[in-house]
């Protein structure tokens, strides 16, 4: 089942500009992860924000979540050729008594132009 | 190990053929799973260990498909009589156990079914 939802599927840009992507889930959840990737490699957790939080940083990263919209979003500050990269969200399925599996949307992929 | 140990990297079979993927998960992780993605999609879960015991089946395809864990240690992948359509990458990713933690992924296997 699909959970979280990555909105925009690409996004291009400069280095030095900021990066916001957009990740939208539909039932209630217990905390929400963001993961990168880069091209032909394994995912490495970069975030996680609990369901009784807004707001977390960490570096260059900001993670918003909004239960009410049931979406986060990550931003990426002033971003760098290293940053290009695939970034996916996932989500638990709190509701359901819960379960131990992350389930992840389809991914942002991310291009940082020098 | 220091970190998760998938194998092998590559793998490439005849239709029909049975195969099997292993992973070797961060010492003391009790939670593994077993995701598998296709060429630029999102991660679609299989399978979820907690010790030996596997709560969650859930995601599998279909019965050619099964996953067992020993030791609460190393989990092998198997996929019988395979097709083209299980051409994919295979990751595997073990936590501290619990939802609430982040997963620890493997490179991946890349399965390529001719």
């Amino acid at each position: 089942s699909q959970q979280g939802e990555e909105d925009p599927q690409a996004l291009s840009i400069q280095e030095g500009e900021n990066a916001t992507m957009n990740c939208s889930y539909k039932t209630s959840i217990n905390n929400l992860q963001w993961y990168r990737q880069n091209s032909g490699r394994g995912l490495v957790h970069l975030i996680l924000i609990r369901s009784n939080e807004r707001e977390k940083h960490s570096g260059r990263l900001r993670v918003t979540l909004d239960t009410s919209k049931k979406s986060s979003s990550l931003l990426i500050t002033a971003s760098r050729a290293a940053d290009t990269a695939s970034y996916f969200c996932a989500t638990d399925e709190g509701g359901r008594g819960g379960s131990e599996k992350l389930v992840f949307g389809k991914g942002t992929k991310l291009t940082v132009n020098p | 190990g220091a970190g998760v140990s998938q194998s092998p990297s590559n793998k490439v079979t005849e239709k029909g053929k049975d195969v099997e993927l292993r992973c070797d998960p961060i010492s003391g992780h009790t939670a593994l799973y077993w995701y598998r993605q296709s060429l630029g999609q999102g991660l679609e879960f299989l399978i979820y260990f907690q010790g030996n015991s596997a709560p969650d089946k859930s995601g599998l395809p279909s019965d050619r498909f099964s996953a067992e864990r020993t030791g609460g240690s190393v989990s092998t992948l198997t996929i019988q009589r395979t097709q083209q359509e299980d051409s994919a990458v295979y990751l595997c990713a073990s936590s501290l156990g619990g939802w609430t933690g982040e997963l620890f992924f493997g490179e991946g296997s890349r399965l390529t079914v001719l």
